[in-house]
Parts: structure tokens; sequence; C-alpha cells
């Protein structure tokens, strides 16, 4: 079956620390891959994504390689601010056109200390 | 348009009763998504939509449980003879069909059932 495993949390970092948050996956066909973030009080937002081998996917100054090799999608960002504290969710679609419903992983509280 | 929304936020119901959840896609998405996210897990897939057919369930939607999108807009989620294990937060996406799996999602409801 298709499944998103996540390093557990939580991270807890000071400020314009680099974060990594590692994340494999398993899937039958090609799965697109995708980073959410929630914060504290708010709805899942898309953060970033990509749709096969080799894409990176970035945005706010986080970014996420897909590895096919490796069947990973690890997050990163240089340089973390308090405003990034929030969870962050790894997942996949399957593009087979049926529903491609995401599979999320079970997410990974971040907390940015000043 | 301000993104998907879900009415009511917060519920709180004694165990037997039935509760129905609302939820307003974005007016242009064609697919609609129900999920379920307990405390420390993923959001796992419910359902889905395509317009007005309900075209995948996930064996998570037990025989009390029951959704509708009549005419392809805003959808319902029933359930029925509530269970304390249905404690959770319910949250529905929308995608439209260019991008299917790019789902822009609402603050959730979060059901108590005491």
């Amino acid at each position: 079956g298709n499944s998103v495993t996540q390093m557990e949390g939580p991270v807890t970092l000071s400020e314009e620390a680099f974060l990594t948050i590692n994340c494999t996956y398993t899937a039958t066909g090609y799965p697109s891959l995708f980073w959410y973030v929630q914060y504290p009080g708010e709805g899942l937002q898309l953060l970033l994504k990509a749709t096969k081998a080799d894409d990176k996917g970035s945005n706010k100054g986080f970014e996420a390689t897909y590895r096919k090799e490796t069947t990973s999608f690890h997050l990163e960002k240089g340089s973390v601010q308090v405003s990034d504290s929030a969870v962050y969710f790894c997942a996949l679609s399957i593009a087979k056109g049926g529903s491609e419903k995401l599979v999320f992983g079970k997410g990974t509280k971040l907390t940015v200390n000043p | 348009d301000t993104g998907v929304s879900q009415d009511p936020r917060h519920k709180i119901t004694k165990r037997g009763q039935n509760v129905t959840f609302r939820c307003d896609p974005i007016s242009e998405h064609n697919r609609l998504y129900w999920y379920r996210q307990t405390l420390g897990q993923g959001p796992e897939f419910l359902t889905y939509f395509q317009n007005e057919a309900q075209l995948e369930k996930s064996r998570l939607l037990s025989d009390r449980f029951s959704a509708e999108r009549p005419k392809g807009s805003f959808s319902t989620l029933e359930i029925q003879r509530t269970e304390q294990g249905d404690s959770a937060m319910y949250l529905c996406a929308s995608s439209y069909w260019t991008d299917p799996a790019e789902a822009f999602f609402g603050q959730g409801t979060r059901l108590t059932v005491v």
C-alpha cells in the first residue's frame, strides 16, 4: 500500500538554525509528493510540492527534493524563524485518474525559540 | 472567494446523537474530499466527490457515516449514533480538475463526543 513515514517530533530549534525534517514514502506507482503546514489555529496549507523524480519544490525559504532512489522527500530550511513554528505534514498522492487522495504522515511539530 | 469554509468549527454532542457538518469548497473546484484527523496523527481520507458524484469511500467510513454533495456545490457529512471514537477533527478539502492533487483545506470541524 501507500504510506508516508516522517521523523517524529517535537523538534525545537533556535531562531536562524538549520532545519531538516525527514520524510520517506512507500508507493505503488509514481506519486506526487507534498509538504503541508498547519499553523496554530489554522487549516492545512500547501507549502511545496514535487511531481516527478529529481524535482525540487520550494516556497518561503523551504525546499524539498523528490529522491526516487531513496524514496525520500526531506524538508529543509537554512534559517528558521519564530513564525515557522507549526506542524509539518509530508504527503503523497497517486495520479492514476482516480481520486488522487492524499496520504499523510503523522506530522512533525516544530517550535522555534527566539 | 475566501477559500474552503466549514461549519460549525466546533461541535460537542452526546453519544448516540446525530451530527451534520457542512463544507463549502472554493467555487470553481469540482473535486471535494473529506478527511478525519485524530490527535497526533495526520489526516486520513474518508471520501471523495467529483462534482455531485461520490466516487470513492474509505473503509474508515462506516455505515453510520454518510456524505452528500447535491448539485456539486457544498457538501455535508452526517454521523449517526455518534460514538466516543468519532471524536476528531473533520477536514474538508477541494481541488480543481487541472491539478487535482493540489488540495485546499478548510479549517475543520472539531467534534467531541461526550
